[in-house]
């Protein structure tokens, strides 16, 4: 079965310093999202991207963050400077289409710690 | 706005017992509601889910009834294995009159650890 691969598994960042997340949908997904849990807290919803451009982005991603799918299969999370805070597991998840009846895909995650 | 409240983990149970694991949630518009279930060393994979009110979600043994009235999509299976043993969160998408499903908001997650 097809699936959500996320890149790295776990990644040890200085704080300060830019981080990319990468992530490979399903190849026949076309919404694509980022999630992100930090120890102990809820799954919280970053950011959705459909057509090359963000449909929706939460109050957790501001001017510090940006998507990007650069060559048509990879999605990306860049986090420009990053904080003490960003610390978290981040999850990347497709969707052939947004609806109940197409659920979103999970990866299995990628685990960010900033010293 | 949109939320989802879980009932307080972890819960432990011995195998073939009876497992509730409480969701409520509060919602604009006509949410759709799912389990998701995370293994150890695992993304969220979905476990079941209910699109209308009094719909009823099954997979695996697992069921949840979508309660309108109540507001509530409580987990059930009838006899748990040692390998159900993981996170299982609540989640919702909320459809506010439009077409877009989007974005799922979580319940905190539940921590199910079962003894042989």
């Amino acid at each position: 079965e097809p699936e959500v691969t996320q890149t790295p598994s776990h990644q040890v960042t200085q704080m300060g310093q830019e981080v990319i997340l990468r992530c490979v949908p399903i190849s026949n997904h076309l919404y694509f999202y980022w999630y992100r849990q930090i120890l102990g807290q809820k799954v919280e919803f970053l950011v959705s991207f459909y057509n090359n451009e963000i449909s929706e982005k939460s109050e957790i991603f501001d001017d510090q963050f940006s998507v990007e799918r650069p060559d048509g299969s990879n999605f990306t999370l860049k986090i420009r400077s990053t904080k003490l805070e960003d610390s978290a597991m981040y999850f990347c998840a497709s969707a052939r289409a947004e609806s109940p009846n197409q659920p979103q895909h999970f990866g299995d995650g990628t685990r960010l710690s900033i010293l | 706005g949109n939320s989802v409240t879980q009932m307080e983990g972890p819960v432990t149970l011995s195998e073939e017992a009876f497992l509730t694991i409480n969701c409520t949630y509060t919602a604009t518009g006509y949410p759709s509601l799912f389990w998701y279930v995370q293994y150890p060393g695992e993304g969220l994979q979905l476990l079941l889910k209910a699109t209308k009110a009094d719909d009823k979600g099954s997979n695996k043994g697992f069921e949840a009834t979508y309660r309108k009235e109540t507001t509530s999509f409580h987990l059930e299976k009838g006899s748990v294995q040692v390998s159900d043993s993981a996170v299982y969160f609540c989640a919702l998408t909320a459809n506010a009159g439009g077409t877009s499903y989007g974005k799922l908001t979580f319940g905190q997650g539940t921590i199910l650890t079962v003894h042989p």
